[in-house]
């Protein structure tokens, strides 16, 4: 099992350009979410999903999209990127059959937009 | 608003001292607790939650629902010990998808 998976690893936007964050998982995990994490800040909440077709927003949605059109995927689009999006980005997937709960992060996507 | 505070941003200890990392945190109910930790070059990944009342690599941690704190402790340091370690808290029932994080606490061994 690769886990969580996450590319690109570096990327470099200019403000105003969009791109997507892809997130695959291989574990068919029901759950996925998005977390940014800032300097000297925990990792917050961006978006998640409780299955395929679900989704739901986390504590900073602006300026992100999300859908979940198959179990192992859940991308996450930046429409218009701003400077204020420049953070690391960490995808992560659970479970909770079985009375387990242990979420599974990715290595993370290190995002700069000038 | 729920929130987790980690009141340390570093704390430092000597091999074999006793380790407590602070976790407080703001919820109105009965959240779920999580400890994260993060060694170097590695993932994020859990340590422990409180639900399951597990003891991992020598940690442990005593939810205090009347001063809402989850501190983790460990009765001996060592230095594979040394990572960032985030505290999380998630509404009842949610489980862990629904995360809301500390800003951390980097904790260092001194060999």
């Amino acid at each position: 099992n690769a886990g969580v998976t996450q590319t690109p690893k570096f990327q470099v936007l200019k403000t105003g350009q969009s791109m997507t964050l892809q997130c695959a998982q291989d574990m068919n995990h029901e759950y996925m979410s998005w977390y940014r994490q800032d300097p000297g800040m925990g990792l917050r909440l961006i978006h998640y999903s409780v299955g395929a077709g679900i989704t739901d927003q986390g504590e900073v949605p602006n300026g992100y999209n999300v859908s979940r059109s198959t179990t192992e995927d859940f991308p996450l689009r930046l429409l218009s990127a701003a400077p204020s999006q420049t953070s690391v980005y960490f995808c992560a997937s659970s479970d909770q059959t079985a009375g387990t709960d242990t979420q599974y992060f990715g290595p993370g996507t290190r995002l700069t937009v000038l | 608003a729920q929130r987790v505070t980690q009141p340390e941003k570093l704390l430092s200890v000597f091999k074999g001292a006793p380790v407590e990392l602070k976790c407080n945190y703001s919820y109105s109910g009965s959240p779920e607790l999580f400890w994260y930790v993060q060694y170097s070059r590695q993932r994020l990944q859990l340590l422990l939650r409180h639900i399951s009342r597990e003891s991992i690599k020598g940690f442990t941690a005593d939810l205090n629902k009347g001063e809402t704190s989850f501190h983790l402790k460990k009765p001996f340091a060592q230095e594979e010990d040394s990572a960032m370690y985030y505290c999380a808290l998630s509404p009842p029932g949610a489980g862990s998808y629904q995360l809301t994080f500390g800003k951390g606490t980097k904790l260092s061994v001194i060999p």
